[in-house]
């Protein structure tokens, strides 16, 4: 059981160049996530899916799409990167539970660079 | 717009003493959670609290929350060195889904 898991750890782009972050759980969670953390601030909302078949913005979604390519996978896609979009990027994935209500788990991140 | 606010924003304490962590926040909750992030990694989820809750434990954990003074506080008694992380309030907005919404976090040392 490997939980929440994200591709690449770590990326660089250049300005204009577009890239796909892959975002998989195995815990048959309904609800999946993106988020941004910059520096010295917490995590703010890019997009979620609330079930499969559906996305719905966030708080920052300007220059993201998402695809919740099924059930497992929510990718994050930067068509045309930019300098603000250097950041960590995390996924998480929830289902609601009667004991531990809207708990999200959290993948490692991806470290992303754009210059 | 970050929905709270962390206090202190950083906090440094010997092993073995208790630390305190205070988040506020501005719109009615569903409940308020307490995520603990160390350097390099994900978040992972400490305790949640309802609206209806005033008090909760979890091991060396203590959350509060006065929704009146919409402000919510995190203790961790007998502290350890792996506790040294960065704490997160997140809250759940009333009809907002499962969405959280994150402070700013608080970072705590604990030296040796």
């Amino acid at each position: 059981n490997a939980g929440v898991t994200q591709t690449p750890k770590f990326q660089v782009l250049k300005t204009g160049q577009s890239m796909t972050l892959q975002c998989a759980q195995d815990m048959n969670h309904n609800s999946m996530y993106w988020y941004r953390q910059d520096p010295g601030m917490g995590l703010r909302l890019i997009y979620y899916s609330a079930s499969e078949g559906t996305t719905d913005k966030g708080e920052v979604p300007n220059g993201y799409n998402v695809s919740r390519l099924n059930k497992r996978e929510f990718s994050l896609r930067l068509e045309s990167a930019a300098p603000s979009q250097t950041s960590v990027y995390f996924c998480a994935s929830s289902s609601i539970d009667r004991g531990r209500g809207e708990t999200q788990y959290f993948g490692p991140g991806t470290r992303l660079l754009v210059l | 717009s970050q929905q709270g606010e962390e206090d202190p924003q950083a906090l440094s304490i010997q092993e073995g003493e208790n630390a305190t962590m205070n988040c506020s926040y501005k719109t009615s909750i569903n409940n308020l959670q307490w995520y603990r992030q160390n350097s390099g990694r994900g978040l992972v989820h400490l305790i949640l609290i309802r609206s209806n809750e005033r008090e909760k434990h979890s091991g060396r954990l203590r959350v509060t929350l006065d929704t009146s003074k919409k402000s919510s506080s995190l203790l961790i008694t007998a502290s350890r060195a792996a506790d040294t992380a960065s704490y997160f309030c997140a809250t759940v907005t009333v009809g907002g889904f499962q969405k959280l919404v994150f402070g700013t976090g608080t970072r705590l040392l604990v030296s040796p």
